[in-house]
């Protein structure tokens, strides 16, 4: 079955890096574009980044640009989120979600999401 | 960007109600409308679509309609199981944008 595992979260101080990995499985990976969405504690759910299937467009929110960077690795089924000079305002649950569409970048529909891990930014 | 205004916040029912939860784009958004459901400390499931398309494997009670800027979700027969947090999301463009979701309490 379709599965989404993310890694890579925990403690980090303000102005630091984190990579946040997500690992799939039960479904051709290369066929879709992956997206990230945060949820802060107890707060509503953020859009953050998404990839095209074959990883050469990307697009993120405002909020992130220029300190996040999504990637893919197609042959390891395995998709990244860097995340640098992070601020206490990032401190969510990340999850990586499959968008429902084949090949479609544009589609914007995050149709199977992974468990989510939680990043904290504090010092 | 087009901002998403749900409403309510908050919505009190009993099992056996129909309950509608109401998402406002700022513009037009022809029908670009997602809606999830969330339960504590799980991950959201997609419920609906294109405004009003069932997703796979969601019961019949729950339903979708809309058009322009204004679309609602329907839940006909509430189940104990219902009772969770409810999102609505433009997608079909970048930044896609959720609403600032409900949360469906048992009365």
């Amino acid at each position: 079955q379709v599965q989404l595992v993310e890694s890579g979260g925990g403690v980090v101080q303000p102005g630091r890096s984190l990579r946040l990995s997500c690992a799939a499985s039960g479904f051709t990976f290369s066929s879709y574009a992956i997206h990230w969405v945060r949820q802060a504690p107890g707060k509503g759910l953020e859009w953050v980044a998404v990839i095209s299937y074959d990883g050469i467009n990307k697009y993120y929110a405002d909020s992130v640009k220029g300190r996040f960077t999504i990637s893919r690795d197609n042959s390891k089924n395995r998709l990244s989120l860097q995340m640098n000079s992070l601020r206490g305002d990032d401190t969510a649950v990340y999850y990586c979600a499959r968008d429902r569409q084949l090949y479609d970048f544009w589609s914007g529909l995050p149709g199977f999401w992974g468990q989510g891990t939680m990043v904290t930014v504090s010092s | 960007d087009i901002q998403m205004t749900q409403s309510p916040s908050t919505l009190s029912a009993s099992v056996g109600d129909r309950v509608t939860i109401t998402c406002r784009a700022s513009q037009s958004i022809s029908s670009w409308v997602a809606w999830y459901q969330q339960k504590p400390g799980k991950a959201p499931k997609l419920l609906i679509y294109k405004a009003s398309i069932l997703e796979s494997g969601v019961p019949s009670r729950f339903s979708g309609s809309g058009s322009g800027t204004e679309y609602t979700l329907s839940i006909s027969s509430l189940q104990p199981d219902d009772f969770a947090t409810y999102y609505c999301q433009l997608y079909n463009s970048y930044p896609c944008t959720f609403g600032q979701g409900t949360e469906l309490e048992i009365k």
